[in-house]
């Protein structure tokens, strides 16, 4: 039961390099997002998927593209890394059983120099 | 604009004494609010929720408490354990256009000594 798998773990990109973060779920949901953690920022929520063939934006849309072609699949995009764009990048899924929380994956360290 | 406000960067205690861990919000249109932990290097994980006709909620040793008047929630583990050492995250649930959006705290970091 793997959950939620984020590939890949760590990435140091060159500014202006493009990159796609993948993220796999196995449990049939159908919502999906993805945070980025900064220090002393929390999570923020960059772009979200309600099902299958569906985005929306959320906080912080800017510079990231994302996919979700097949339901189990929430891609995200970054045409243009920037250093601004150094972070953590978490993925989730959930239910819409808002008692329950949605499900992490463990994250894709990504530096842009 | 901080919808949801975790002041306390850090805390703090003893092995088998109460952690409390404090969070604020501004939003009354939150309607569920949720804690999640996190360890080093892994992602968030679900602990307790609490819906917002509720004022509280247990799962173990875990407890969490809503004032909807001081719009305040917090977090009890009684004992504490080294193996609650994590940060911990405060997130508040709102619906919007039909799909749920989780806005996150800043996090506490707990440090339960031995």
């Amino acid at each position: 039961n793997a959950g939620v798998t984020q590939t890949p773990k760590f990435r140091v990109l060159k500014t202006g390099q493009s990159m796609t973060l993948l993220c796999a779920q196995d449990m049939n949901h159908e919502y999906m997002y993805w945070y980025r953690q900064d220090p002393g920022m929390g999570l923020r929520l960059i772009h979200y998927s309600v099902g299958e063939g569906t985005t929306a934006k959320g906080e912080v849309p800017d510079g990231y593209n994302v996919s979700r072609l097949k339901k189990q699949n929430f891609l995200l995009g970054l045409e243009s890394a920037a250093p601004s764009q150094t972070s953590v990048y978490f993925c989730a899924s959930s239910y819409q059983d808002r008692a329950t929380g949605y499900t992490f994956g463990s994250g894709t360290r990504l530096t842009v120099v | 604009d901080q919808q949801v406000k975790q002041n306390s960067p850090s805390l703090s205690v003893q092995e088998g004494r109460i952690s409390i861990l404090n969070c604020d919000y501004t939003n009354s249109m939150f309607d569920y609010f949720l804690w999640y932990k996190k360890y080093p290097a892994e992602g968030p994980t679900f602990l307790i929720s609490i819906s917002s006709i509720k004022d509280k909620n247990e799962d173990g040793r875990f407890t969490v408490f809503l004032n909807k008047s001081a719009k305040h929630l917090s977090l009890h583990i009684v004992p504490s354990q080294p193996g609650d050492s994590a940060v911990y995250f405060c997130a508040a649930s709102i619906t919007q256009g039909g799909s749920e959006k989780l806005v996150f705290g800043k996090g506490t970091k707990l440090t339960v000594n031995p």
